[in-house]
């Protein structure tokens, strides 16, 4: 079976703060794709990055960065100086390569507080 | 380059009624997706269209029906609706490298649905 889980619903952090989203997901295939993305009050889903699973390099863009760690099956998202702008429900999401569909966490809602 | 785009923006229904929504993508995707978003659920995929003229179940398509009878557009239907379809529903598509996996998916501004 496939999973994606979010354990955090809601967190909050006054701007600055650096915050981390945790996601841990499950599956049986060796190959496959991680993803996140951020919904904005907008509502609109934007993609911010996605991680094959041979691909265990952590990655870093501007103050955002990904810890993707196979062992605990978890792909961890970070915010560095969190600012208000970045106040979003975040989804992890894992696709399986031999099934060309995505499953997508409940999501965690990030208040960022000025 | 529009992206994908949806229509319309907001709907409101009454039990019963019937509505298409339209998604449409300039990016030649061979695949395309219809989710709906519930809150605490995340994103739940109702059908799916690996290609033109091709459609399949995703997890929660009772209800639904769809059709991709052009290659950039994706229907979905609902024929007699209920307030259990009151929803944010999102399209959007992907481009496989190869047939063995999808890449990034990327999606439309949403549909708000009401059913009263």
């Amino acid at each position: 079976a496939q999973k994606v889980t979010q354990a955090q619903t809601e967190i909050s952090v006054v701007e600055k703060e650096d915050v981390t989203l945790d996601c841990v997901y499950e599956t049986r295939d060796t190959t496959y794709y991680l993803f996140w993305y951020k919904q904005p009050p907008s509502g609109e889903l934007v993609f911010l990055i996605r991680r094959n699973s041979f691909d265990e390099q952590n990655e870093i863009s501007g103050r955002y960065s990904w810890n993707f760690q196979k062992s605990t099956s978890s792909f961890n998202f970070t915010i560095t100086a969190s600012q208000v702008v970045d106040s979003a429900v975040y989804f992890c999401a894992l696709l399986k390569t031999s099934y060309d569909k995505v499953i997508f966490g409940p999501g965690t809602s990030l208040s960022v507080i000025p | 380059n529009a992206g994908v785009t949806q229509t319309p923006k907001f709907r409101v229904l009454k039990t019963g009624q019937s509505m298409t929504l339209l998604c449409a993508q300039d990016m030649n995707h061979e695949y395309m997706y219809w989710y709906r978003q519930d809150p605490g659920m995340g994103l739940r995929l109702i059908h799916y269209s690996v290609g033109e003229g091709t459609t399949a179940k995703g997890e929660v398509p009772d209800g639904y029906n769809v059709s991709r009878l052009k290659k950039q557009n994706f229907l979905l239907g609902l024929e007699s609706a209920a307030p259990s379809q009151t929803s944010v529903y999102f399209c959007a598509s992907s481009y496989p490298r190869d047939r063995t996996f999808t890449d990034t998916q990327y999606f439309g501004p949403g549909t708000r649905l009401t059913v009263l």
